[in-house]
This record gives C-alpha cells, sequence and structure tokens, in this order.
C-alpha cells in the first residue's frame, strides 16, 4: 500500500548549520517524489521535487537526495536562517494525488 | 508569481449544516485537487477533479463531499451535513497536468471548525 514516513518527527539546529530531514516510502513503483514546506497557518509551499531517474536534485540552499534501493528521500537546507523554521513533508506522488508523510518540525535556534 | 487562492480563510459552522469552500487554481491548470489537514497530522488526499469529473476520491470523501467548478475560475468543495470530525484545513491544489508528471501547487488553506 501507499505510505509515506519521515524518520523524526522533530528537529532542532543551530542558525547557519546544514540540515537534514529524512523520509522513507514503501511504495517501490514510486516515480515522483516533493518536499513540501509547511509554516503556521499557511498551505504547503513548493521546495523541490526529484524524479525517481535521478539520484539529486539542487536548487537554491537545497538538495533532495534519492535513494531507491532503500526507499529513502532526505532534503539538504544549508546554512538554515530563521525562515526557514516550519513543518517540511515529503509528499509522493500518485497518478492523480499526492500521499504525504508525517512531517518534521524544524527549529532554528539563534 | 500565480497562485491558488481559497476563501473564506475561516470558517465556523454548527454541526448539520452545509459550508462551501471556494478555491480559484491556477488559471493555466487543468487538474485541481482538495486536501485536508486535521490539526496537528499529515495532509490527506480528498478528492482530485479533471475535465469536469471526479478522477480519484479517498475514503473520506463520502456521500457528504462534493466538488463543482460551477465556471471557468472556482473550484468548489461542498459538504453537505457537517460533523464535528470534519473540523480540519482544507487545502485546494493545482497542475498543469498529471500529478506524477508536474507539482501540485497549493492554496493558504479554510480553517474549517464545525461545532
Amino acid at each position: 500500500g501507499e505510505s509515506v514516513g519521515l524518520h523524526l518527527p522533530t528537529l532542532s539546529v543551530q542558525e547557519g548549520d546544514n540540515s537534514i530531514i529524512n523520509c522513507a516510502y514503501s511504495n517501490s513503483a514510486s516515480d515522483y517524489f516533493i518536499w513540501y514546506k509547511q509554516e503556521s497557518g499557511k498551505g504547503p509551499q513548493f521546495i523541490i521535487d526529484i524524479r525517481s531517474n535521478m539520484d539529486k536534485r539542487q536548487g537554491q540552499r537545497v538538495t533532495v537526495l534519492l535513494n531507491k534501493t532503500v526507499k529513502h528521500l532526505s532534503l539538504q537546507i544549508a546554512a538554515t536562517q530563521p525562515g526557514d523554521s516550519a513543518v517540511y513533508f515529503c509528499a509522493e506522488s500518485g497518478a492523480q494525488k499526492l500521499v504525504f508523510g508525517q512531517g518534521t518540525r524544524l527549529t532554528i535556534n539563534p | 508569481e500565480p497562485e491558488v487562492t481559497q476563501t473564506p480563510s475561516h470558517q465556523v459552522t454548527q454541526m448539520g449544516q452545509e459550508v462551501i469552500l471556494r478555491c480559484v487554481p491556477i488559471s493555466n491548470h487543468l487538474y485541481f485537487y482538495w486536501y485536508r489537514q486535521i490539526l496537528g497530522q499529515k495532509v490527506e488526499f480528498l478528492v482530485s477533479f479533471y475535465n469536469n469529473e471526479i478522477s480519484e476520491k479517498s475514503e473520506i470523501f463520502d456521500d457528504q463531499f462534493s466538488v463543482e467548478r460551477p465556471d471557468g475560475s472556482n473550484f468548489t468543495l461542498k459538504i453537505r451535513s457537517t460533523k464535528l470530525e470534519d473540523s480540519a484545513m482544507y487545502f485546494c491544489a493545482s497542475s498543469a497536468s498529471l500529478p506524477d508528471t508536474e507539482t501540485q501547487y497549493f492554496g493558504p488553506g479554510t480553517r474549517l471548525l464545525v461545532l
């Protein structure tokens, strides 16, 4: 069945450090994965995506890594800033819908 | 930058009442979705909509729920007889193509509280 899970519910890092948020998925046929950021009281905001034919994709200060062998996805945020504080969700895209994980709350300490 | 908009931002209703949540998807998008998020939980899929019909719906989307695209810009979610457990954030999303090829963009949500 479809399920997308996250390894940790909370992550606290020092401002300026790098953050790594992990996600495990169960459907080996999944082809497309997305990371969303959700700030308090707002909707999910697209950060970065990756397809199954790729292992790594980089954006501005963010990198997504995909390990299909162990069905693991990670989001790396470089030089975290206070504005990075949010809940981060990985999502697995099916033919007609997204399946979201539980989310990791990232807190940036000054 | 184009964005999905939703109204109202907050809705309080009595149990058993009907509510209509409204969304304006991104203008050139063809695929539309509703999701919900109960406080502190993950985002859950409700329904997808394309070409004026439902493409897929979840177990949550029972006979009390319906969707409609009444004109060229709006996309609505109706809950006919609200229950206490319908209290949640409801997000509309849209995409230019199928979700396994194109990213879905989400609106800011409507917070529904059923009393």
